[in-house]
């Protein structure tokens, strides 16, 4: 297990089209966090998954919007009718947690989304 | 919800000084606060966290010192090298049995290190 692995890295698209993006967390981690980072900012939080329950979204994910958990491991980020606000690194972490808490907060590498 | 200031948004320091790096947090239930270093074009790494029951932290050249009841914590970098040049995120959590939230960031600190 390497880490958190995210495809693709790069995807341009063109306004109005649908893109998805996957997420592979550490095997062994139970959630599993999506964000959003424009240039100069921090990530922001969007949506969260406990095993395959989708907890928590963020104000920011709009309907356009919708993430996956199947089976509780990988995750998809699907947005439509893509806007070239949409444009910004996607980024993927996933973390493990217990009865102590929330630890081993991992980030993948991210997807760079273009809208032209 | 949370909100997490940080200050300075850009700091130059010369090779071998201290930089240090603070932020505020409004969420007085937030108890988790980690430092995350992204350098260019690369994932946010975690370079070092602090929870609620300890003041200070310390990992080589790098100490995190949280104040709970001012609701702010910084980064201290000491013998500064150019290879941390990068940009730094503080973040912070609130993480209980009953459920962990979100990180909630930052804004980042670009850490320019001149040799």
């Amino acid at each position: 297990d390497t880490g958190v692995s995210q495809n693709p890295r790069h995807k341009i698209t063109k306004r109005g089209q649908n893109v998805t993006f996957r997420c592979d967390p550490i095997s062994e981690h139970n959630r599993l966090y999506w964000y959003r980072q424009t240039l100069g900012q921090g990530p922001e939080f969007l949506t969260y998954f406990q095993n395959e329950a989708q907890l928590e979204k963020s104000r920011l994910l709009s309907d356009r919007f919708s993430a996956e958990r199947p089976k509780g491991s990988f995750s998809t980020l699907e947005i439509q009718r893509t806007e070239q606000g949409d444009s910004a690194m996607y980024l993927c972490a996933s973390s493990l947690f217990g009865l102590g808490g929330d630890y081993g907060y991992t980030f993948g590498s991210g997807t760079r989304l273009t809208v032209v | 919800g949370e909100n997490v200031e940080q200050h300075p948004s850009t700091l130059s320091v010369q090779e071998g000084d201290s930089a240090v790096i603070k932020c505020t947090y409004s969420d007085s239930a937030s108890n988790y606060f980690p430092w995350y270093k992204q350098e260019l074009g690369k994932r946010p790494q975690l370079i070092i966290d602090i929870r609620s029951n300890v003041g200070e932290k310390k990992d080589q050249r790098i100490a995190v010192t949280l104040n709970k009841t001012a609701k702010h914590f910084s980064l201290h970098i000491t013998e500064t090298q150019p290879e941390d040049s990068a940009v730094y995120f503080c973040a912070a959590q609130t993480s209980d049995q009953t459920g962990a939230n979100n990180l909630f960031f930052g804004t980042g600190t670009r850490l320019t290190v001149i040799p």
